[in-house]
């Protein structure tokens, strides 16, 4: 059983472009939360997702950052107009239900603005 | 809201010694979980142990094993027969257990030495 995938495991953006990041949850699993880590920090939650719907999004800037998750397909945080600050690693975790306390967590996506 | 401190920002210990990482939190909630997570140089986040705030029992898992004290808020993990592959930061975790968002809260972590 495939864990949680994330792609592209790094990406490189100059400053003014867009950033799609991708994460397909783990096989029956139909809930996403992405989640920043800044160097030397700890992971900071940014948007919680169910199929089609965003159930708390207190965590992502009020700008620039949009995050969903279609009926079909693969999670998508969209980050547009990308400037230096939003260099970081970006997890995403899914679980099977709201009520499972445990969140399987993909390998990442290193942001590498320049 | 909850937070999650890591007074401890690195620890050495010698391999097959013993070392204990600290960890309080501040919720005003009764029932919760915590966690603690493993993210070796690879920075895939490994899930250590966890513990259901209503269990007086603390967690164990082979080597690692917590020491949860619900009325200090504190929840501290402790490797045994420190081994080279424990080497890595550790971060301690909240989650409410119902109502509202399930998002993990961390801690700023504690970076781990094994030297041989």
């Amino acid at each position: 059983n495939a864990g949680v995938m994330q792609n592209p495991r790094h990406l490189v953006r100059r400053r003014g472009q867009e950033a799609r990041l991708r994460c397909s949850p783990m096989k029956g699993h139909s809930h996403v939360y992405w989640y920043r880590q800044l160097p030397e920090e700890g992971l900071k939650f940014m948007v919680y997702l169910q199929k089609e719907n965003i159930i708390d999004e207190s965590g992502m800037p009020k700008e620039r950052f949009s995050a969903e998750f279609p009926k079909e397909g693969p999670s998508i945080l969209r980050i547009q107009q990308v400037v230096r600050g939003d260099s970081a690693a970006y997890f995403c975790a899914s679980s099977w239900d709201r009520a499972t306390y445990e969140q399987y967590f993909g390998p990442g996506t290193r942001l590498t603005v320049t | 809201a909850q937070t999650v401190t890591q007074s401890q920002p690195e620890m050495s210990v010698q391999e097959a010694e013993t070392v204990t990482l600290s960890c309080t939190y501040d919720t005003s909630e009764s029932d919760y979980y915590l966690f603690w997570y493993k993210q070796p140089p690879s920075r895939q986040m490994i899930l250590v142990i966890r513990q259901e705030a209503y269990k007086q029992q603390n967690a164990t898992e082979n080597r690692f094993s917590v020491n949860f004290q619900k009325a200090a808020k504190s929840f501290s993990l402790k490797i045994s027969d420190s081994q080279l592959g424990d080497a890595a930061m550790y971060f301690c975790a909240y989650r409410r257990s119902q109502g509202g968002s399930e998002k993990l809260v961390f801690g700023k972590g504690t970076k781990l030495t094994v030297n041989p």
